[in-house]
């Protein structure tokens, strides 16, 4: 079966600060990958995804940054984080090639300061 | 206007009660529909898929309206445990990227 890990769990940074979250998908070759913030009691908005290595689409223009190093591995980074940074980040999957649900990691829990 | 809006609630319902609510969406070629589950502060979860011709899943019935462009979930039987927000989600026709509403918000009390 399909697993999907994110880490941090939480994470506090003060203002200006780089970030670094980590996305992994074990069980499958070469899924689609997704990065999603969700502001405090808002709904999801799509940051990022990948349909292959070193492929990064953007959804919107941001302080944040997505980079695929290898098939199932995504990263989501910051060179200086910004207040508006803060919120709950979500890595999802899904297979490719198929009009296909997608499944969602844990999530990292971001507050900057 | 919003591609997929739905009424934040809360709903508040007796347990045992039943309640249903509605989802509209903007882009008469979606094809793909789902309803999550989320928990506070918890990943949302996929609950059920939603067939153009409706579909069942124990107490969790799933409408399409594709003439009005809604969906709709309804709870029968309604638990504790079914208190949480619930996200209404649909494909869009190209690619394969899923649009999520803002979330109808169910509170289930004794």
């Amino acid at each position: 079966s399909q697993t999907i890990h994110q880490w941090p769990a939480t994470l506090v940074q003060p203002v200006g600060s780089p970030l670094s979250l980590e996305c992994t998908v074990e069980g499958t070759s070469n899924p689609n990958l997704y990065w999603y913030r969700q502001a405090a009691g808002r709904g999801l908005q799509l940051l990022f995804y990948s349909v292959g290595i070193g492929q990064i689409s953007s959804e919107v223009p941001q302080n944040l940054s997505a980079s695929r190093p290898q098939d199932r591995q995504f990263i989501l980074s910051s060179k200086k984080l910004l207040l508006s940074d803060s919120g709950f980040y979500l890595c999802a999957w899904n297979r490719a090639g198929v009009k296909d649900t997608q499944y969602f990691g844990p999530g990292t829990r971001l507050t900057v300061l | 206007r919003k591609e997929v809006e739905q009424d934040p609630g809360p709903f508040n319902v007796p347990e045992g009660a039943t309640v249903a609510f509605n989802c509209t969406y903007s882009n008469s070629a979606s094809q793909s529909f789902f309803w999550y589950r989320q928990d506070c502060r918890k990943e949302p979860k996929l609950l059920m898929s939603v067939y153009s011709s409706g579909n069942e899943d124990g107490r969790f019935t799933a409408q399409l309206n594709r003439a009005s462009q809604y969906i709709s979930l309804l709870i029968r039987d309604s638990k504790l445990s079914d208190s949480a927000t619930y996200l209404c989600v649909v494909n869009e026709a190209a690619g394969n990227k899923l649009t999520f509403g803002g979330g109808t918000r169910v509170l289930v009390k004794p």
